[in-house]
Order: C-alpha cells, then structure tokens, then sequence
C-alpha cells in the first residue's frame, strides 16, 4: 500500500508564475490536510479537504492560494502570482472517514520544496 | 486560540545519555497530542501519539512521553541516545474537529532539533 505521494518533490519558480502542487491521499483515504513549513519553522495548517469539499480553510492565505480535492484524481494546491515569501516545504497529509468519536492518523506525504527566484 | 510551545529550538545530549525534549499545550482538554520526526529533507513520521487512554505513551525507536494534565505537559524521552536520532522533533495537538466532520487539522510546535555528541 503506497504512501502519500507528492509531486513534484522541487518546484523552481519565478515571481509572478504559478505553482501548482499535487498530492495523491492514501489509499481508501478521502481527507486531505496541506501544510506550509517556512524555513526553521514548525508546520503551519492551511485547508482541509474531503472529496470535492472544502471543511477548513482558516489557514489559507486570503489571496492567490486555492486548493481543491476533486472526486477523481490528487488534490490540487494552487499558488498563483508567486512570490519569494512562498518559498517553503508544503505537506500534505490524508487520513480515513470514521466514526466521530474515533481518532483518525495523518500520514504525511515528503513534501514538496518550492523555491521562488 | 491552541497553541503548543517547546521549550528549547536546539537540544544536545551525548551518545547514550537520557533525552528530555519539553512540550506544554494549551487546550483544557486536548483531543489527542503527538510527537513526530523529521529527519533532513523528508517528511513527517509519527513516533507517539495520546488518545486519552493510558497516560505514558510509548512509541518507536524507545521514546516514550508521559501526559500530565496538572502541567498542561506532554514531554518526550528516551534513556539512551543513539546517533540515528538526530533530527528535527515536532510536539503537536489536534484541533477540535469542525461540525459534520470527524478529523480536524494538527496544530504544531515550533520544534526542536536533537544533536547527538559521540
């Protein structure tokens, strides 16, 4: 069973391009988590997704960042207009649907490294 | 707002002294809390985590962490350092899922990195 898979693994860009990371969830997991590590930094949440919807998206800059989890194929983070403050490592974790009271693991994906020149 | 705080960014110990690595959160009553590693370049590996059932946690690679609610403290050892476990370590709680859902977000600490001295 193959981990969270993240690509690219590094993502060279330009200010003003677009970045677009995809995360591919566990098998039979249909939550997605994205986080941003700035550098010497812990992770900082950002959205929270199920299929085709978005639960929480209070970590999410106002501008220029979307997300997007469709209900076939990976989840989408989109950073368009980029700029240097973007350079950083960006997670992504997926996890199970279970019952409310039960507790449900984050695997995390190995993250892609995103530098803006 | 939660928040979890370790205290010290940078830990050394020498090659088979105990490990301390300090963790306070900040919920009343956390759902769960956890400690992960990361070591250079690569994502995040769960060592431990508390679910509310017995209040010493025991993880991978022998570190174990002990929750202490009178102290808001959920810190992490292991008797004896080996070299392997240098690398970055991550104190985190869960946040409180929202309406409708059952999973919530992973608040972290700012971490601390463990270096090992032969």
């Amino acid at each position: 069973n193959a981990g969270v898979m993240q690509n690219p693994r590094h993502l060279v860009r330009r200010r003003g391009q677009e970045a677009r990371l995809r995360c591919s969830p566990m098998k039979g997991h249909s939550h997605v988590y994205w986080y941003r590590q700035l550098p010497e930094e812990g992770l900082k949440f950002m959205v929270y997704l199920q299929k085709e919807n978005i639960i929480d998206e209070s970590g999410m800059p106002k501008e220029r960042f979307s997300a997007e989890f469709p209900k076939e194929g990976p989840s989408i983070l989109r950073i368009q207009q980029v700029v240097r403050g973007d350079s950083a490592a960006y997670f992504c974790a997926s996890s199970q649907v279970s019952g409310l009271s039960s507790y449900n693991e984050q695997f995390f994906g190995p993250g892609t490294r995103l530098t803006v020149l | 707002a939660q928040s979890v705080t370790q205290l010290g960014s940078h830990v050394s110990v020498s090659e088979g002294a105990l490990v301390l690595l300090r963790c306070n959160y900040s919920s009343s009553v956390p759902p769960y809390l956890f400690w992960y590693v990361q070591y250079p370049n690569q994502g995040l590996q769960l060592l431990l985590k508390y679910t509310s059932a017995a209040t010493l946690v025991k993880g991978i690679n022998g570190f174990e962490a002990e929750f202490k609610k009178s102290e808001t403290s959920f810190h992490l050892t292991k008797p004896s350092a080996h070299m392997s476990d240098a690398a970055e370590y991550f104190c985190a709680e869960s946040g409180w899922p929202r309406r409708g859902s059952s999973a919530s977000k992973i608040i972290f600490g700012s971490g601390t990195r463990l270096s090992i001295r032969p």
